[in-house]
């Protein structure tokens, strides 16, 4: 079956970096796009990233823009990312997730599933 | 930035109701909308894609409808493992946006 893991979370000083993982398995992960989504404790989900399933493209939400990095290893099956210059308000669980999209006529759907279990990244002093 | 709005932010009900959520957005979205649930200190789960498309394995009480602004989610028969936080999602155009959620609860 489908699965994703996320891995690499715990508790970073302000300023500091990290690199998140997710492992894939039970799918051909090369052909699909693939995001991060993160959730701050208490609130709502927040997009972070995607990239195409080649990562010839990749999209940035504003607020980690220049910051965060999302790439991917497909010899690997896994989607990484690399979080500089983290900051308190980056305190979350990040979740990835699978983007099947259907394609027709030149449109596309595009949804999140399955998701990871996440992994909380904690930044504090 | 498309801005989802759902109301209402939270809801009370009790096992066997008919509940509807709605999601509205900024701007016409199309059917490029999707629908989660989320449990606590789970991941949340996709339920319908594409604004009226069941996810496989989702049962049928689930369901959703409207295009362009106004979209809904609707259970027909509230069950004791419907009640979480639910989410609508926009993926007309980047960044895709979540609503702020709307949280379930037992009457």
């Amino acid at each position: 079956q489908v699965q994703l893991v996320e891995s690499g979370g715990g508790v970073v000083q302000p300023g500091r970096s990290l690199r998140l993982s997710c492992a894939a398995s039970g799918f051909t992960f090369s052909s699909y796009g693939m995001h991060w989504v993160r959730q701050a404790p208490g609130k709502g989900l927040e997009w972070m990233a995607t990239i195409s399933y080649d990562g010839s493209y990749k999209y940035y939400a504003d607020s980690v823009k220049g910051r965060f990095t999302i790439s991917r290893d497909n010899s690997k099956n896994t989607l990484y990312l690399q979080m500089n210059s983290l900051r308190t308000e980056d305190t979350a669980v990040y979740y990835c997730a699978k983007d099947p999209a259907i394609c027709s006529a030149g449109t596309c759907y595009n949804w999140f599933d399955p998701w990871g279990q996440g992994t909380l990244v904690t930044v504090s002093s | 930035d498309i801005q989802m709005t759902q109301s209402p932010s939270s809801l009370s009900a009790s096992v066997g109701d008919r509940v509807t959520i709605t999601c509205r957005a900024s701007q016409s979205i199309s059917s490029y909308l999707n629908w989660y649930q989320q449990k606590p200190g789970k991941a949340p789960k996709l339920l319908i894609y594409a604004a009226s498309s069941l996810q496989s394995g989702v049962p049928s009480r689930f369901s959703g409808s409207g295009s362009g602004t106004d979209l809904t989610l609707t259970i027909s028969s509230l069950q004791p493992e419907d009640f979480a936080t639910y989410y609508c999602q926009q993926t007309y155009n980047i960044p895709p946006t979540f609503g702020q959620g709307t949280k379930l609860e037992v009457k």
